[in-house]
């Protein structure tokens, strides 16, 4: 079955700093992949999404994502954070183009340290 | 509407209750979903919708737990006999079906429905 794995439950990270997200899937074939935002009292905003082309994505509020097939990787990341992008990061995987179930990592808490 | 829209926000019951919760989908978007979100844990798939058709349910975790979408917009997720362990967040999401990569799969969640069983 298909899972996606975020290893970090939670991390700090001084502002101004660089931010990597770590998240691994565990499918055969390239599944569709996802990154949501979560911040407190807030509904999921998508940050970004894989789909197929270039394994680099880019996203809103300065994110990126790459996808490294090799290593069943979609990690996200940002050059500098703000304390804006406290929040809880989710990463989710599909597995077909259509709509389908999509299942979601167990998130990871970043905190911004000023 | 112009997003999701699920109510109530906030819900308290007691144990052994009948609750519902509602969504209101983006217009046009003909799937739905609904998961359930724990403190501290991701969202929990429950199940979606195409149209009026549960085209996958398996996320229910029991016969207490039923969801409707009559006329393929407004959906209703009913939970009978409420237990403790039922007090969450549920989450209501819909996205449109379409061209590979155009919008399919792309979700769009709503504030979700608190739901706290005593």
């Amino acid at each position: 079955a298909q899972s996606v794995t975020q290893p970090d439950i939670h991390i700090t990270v001084s502002e101004g700093a660089s931010l990597e997200l770590r998240c691994n899937y565990s499918y055969g074939a390239t599944p569709y992949l996802f990154w949501y935002v979560q911040s407190p009292g807030q509904g999921l905003q998508l940050l970004l999404k894989y789909f197929s082309g270039d394994t680099l994505v880019q996203g809103i509020k300065g994110f990126e994502a790459e996808f490294k097939r090799s290593q069943s990787s979609f990690n996200l990341r940002k050059p500098s954070v703000h304390w804006s992008d406290a929040a809880e990061y989710f990463c989710a995987v599909v597995r077909y183009s259509s709509a389908s179930k999509i299942i979601f990592g167990s998130g990871t808490r970043l905190s911004i340290r000023p | 509407g112009a997003g999701v829209s699920q109510t109530p926000s906030n819900k308290v019951t007691e144990k052994g209750k009948y609750v519902e919760l509602r969504c209101d989908p983006i217009s046009g978007h003909t799937a739905l979903y609904w998961y359930r979100q724990s403190l501290g844990q991701g969202p929990e798939f429950l199940i979606y919708f195409q149209g009026t058709g549960a085209a996958d349910d398996s996320g229910l975790p029991n016969d207490r737990f039923f969801a409707v979408r009559p006329e393929g917009s407004v959906s209703t997720l009913k939970i009978q006999r409420t237990e403790r362990g039922d007090s969450a967040v549920y989450l209501c999401a819909s996205s449109l079906e379409g061209v590979e990569g155009s919008g399919a799969n792309v979700l769009t969640f709503g504030a979700g429905s608190r739901l706290t069983v005593l």
